[in-house]
């Protein structure tokens, strides 16, 4: 199956700072959602995007909608220790039904370091 | 708050034994997924439903089969369970928001382990 090229694999920050990641793709979405796991868990969902140039944000979290529809950010805000997880992009291949499965990237894994 | 709740979360189970993992959500979804997660290999989908009686192979159907009599239940069946099988089980369900897009929800997982 088709999967989003998601970067960085994994980051070692220090408390306070921010953080930035993104999934790229050679194919056009017509929907990008974040989730954020934590260990031993199931992923949460962050963010939902719904259209080109779309910018949303959660708290301490923003994600964009890419113009070209073939990518998206997210970035997190003066990190703390809370943080920590593997956060994942996916995204709703355009133009298939929008209850046709996600594609997911592999994932960021984010440590803080306090 | 959508509720996806998974029968187990953590399960050991023997080489050949049938295994059932049990998903429950209680939103009255339509959608509903089966994934397995292994380290570097990120989420890989096993089996899919769009509806009672309904189901679709994923990306990694082999050694699975699935099962949904009712519409808020979806289970995974490991026919004869083998060590490759030890991982991470994901269920999923989703709904169209009210803008008109499929949002995915999760489940806790299980963790099965095959000895």
């Amino acid at each position: 199956g088709q999967q989003l090229n998601q970067s960085p694999q994994s980051m070692f920050i220090q408390e306070g700072e921010d953080v930035s990641m993104n999934c790229t793709s050679s194919s056009i979405f017509n929907t990008w959602l974040w989730y954020k796991q934590d260990p031993g868990e199931g992923p949460v969902l962050l963010i939902a995007l719904y259209k080109a140039g779309e910018l949303t944000s959660n708290g301490r979290l923003t994600a964009q909608f890419g113009i070209t529809r073939k990518d998206s950010f997210l970035n997190i805000s003066a990190s703390i220790p809370s943080d920590v997880g593997i956060y994942f992009c996916a995204g709703q291949l355009a133009p298939y039904p929008g209850n046709t499965p996600l594609v997911f990237g592999k994932g960021t894994r984010l440590s803080v370091i306090a | 708050d959508v509720k996806v709740t998974q029968s187990s979360r953590y399960l050991v189970k023997r080489t050949g034994e049938k295994v059932f993992l049990e998903c429950v959500q209680d939103m009255d979804h339509e959608n509903m997924f089966w994934y397995r997660q292994d380290p570097g290999l990120g989420l890989r989908l096993i089996y899919f439903s769009y509806d009672v009686k309904m189901k679709e192979k994923g990306d990694i159907p082999e050694g699975y089969s699935v099962s949904r009599e009712k519409k808020e239940r979806f289970s995974l069946i490991l026919e004869s369970a083998s060590t490759n099988q030890t991982s991470m089980y994901l269920c999923a369900s989703s709904f169209p928001s009210s803008r008109g897009i499929y949002e995915q929800y999760f489940g806790p997982g299980t963790r099965l382990t095959v000895t």
